[in-house]
């Protein structure tokens, strides 16, 4: 069966600094891979899918960005937090574009 | 991606109760889901539903694509039935799952 796994489960980084979260999938090959984001309080809103490797389409433009080194490995980056970019991180994955989306367990980042 | 409306945004029932969450979509999809979010913030899948009615034990789910909504049936409701549902969908030949903001449900013992 399928597995997602996401780390770090919770992150406290300042201001400015350097963000890599990191998200793998087990048990099947080529997945579609997600990124969405939770604010406090409010819906999720997607940030970044990809379809294969190297394939990367964002949703919402801001100081993050998506790469997908391997089949199943999804990494989301900053090269310096704002305050903002604090939320819950929740990576998915789909068999396919028309299949149901599962989630990992996410990443509760505090930008301070 | 499509607008999700979800009703109502807050629940508070007493445990044993039943209760109805309603999800409307603004325009016809091919992937329906309903999700629960635990208050330690994960999403667990509760039914795939583009249409038709399924069961899971207490939970219940239909939905009318035609008409474009569906609605999540909690019977005999818990504690553990606590926290933050969501609906969701997607359009075909669309990759984005377009969340509705959430029904907060309470349940109190």
């Amino acid at each position: 069966s399928q597995t997602i796994h996401q780390w770090p489960a919770t992150l406290v980084q300042p201001v400015g600094s350097p963000l890599s979260l990191e998200c793998t999938v087990e048990g099947t090959s080529n997945p579609n891979l997600y990124w969405y984001r939770q604010a406090a309080g409010r819906g999720l809103q997607l940030l970044f899918y990809s379809v294969g490797i190297g394939q990367i389409s964002s949703e919402v433009p801001q100081n993050l960005s998506a790469s997908r080194p391997q089949d199943r490995q999804f990494i989301l980056s900053s090269k310096k937090l704002l305050l903002s970019d604090s939320g819950f991180y929740l990576c998915a994955w789909s068999l396919t574009g028309s299949s149901p989306l599962h989630f990992g367990n996410g990443t509760r980042l505090t930008v301070t | 991606g499509i607008q999700v409306e979800q009703s109502p945004p807050d629940l508070i029932l007493q445990e044993g109760a039943n209760s109805t969450l309603r999800c409307n979509f603004s325009d016809s999809v091919n992937n329906l889901q309903w999700f629960h979010q635990n208050p330690w913030g994960q999403l667990i899948n509760l039914f795939y539903i583009p249409s038709g009615t399924k069961q899971n034990g207490r939970l219940s789910a239909t939905t009318v694509a035609t008409e474009r909504y569906s609605l999540l049936y909690i019977s005999s409701s818990q504690t553990t039935d606590s926290g933050v549902y969501f609906c969701a969908g997607r359009r075909s030949n669309d990759y984005k799952l377009s969340f509705g903001a959430g029904t907060t449900v309470t349940v109190r013992a």
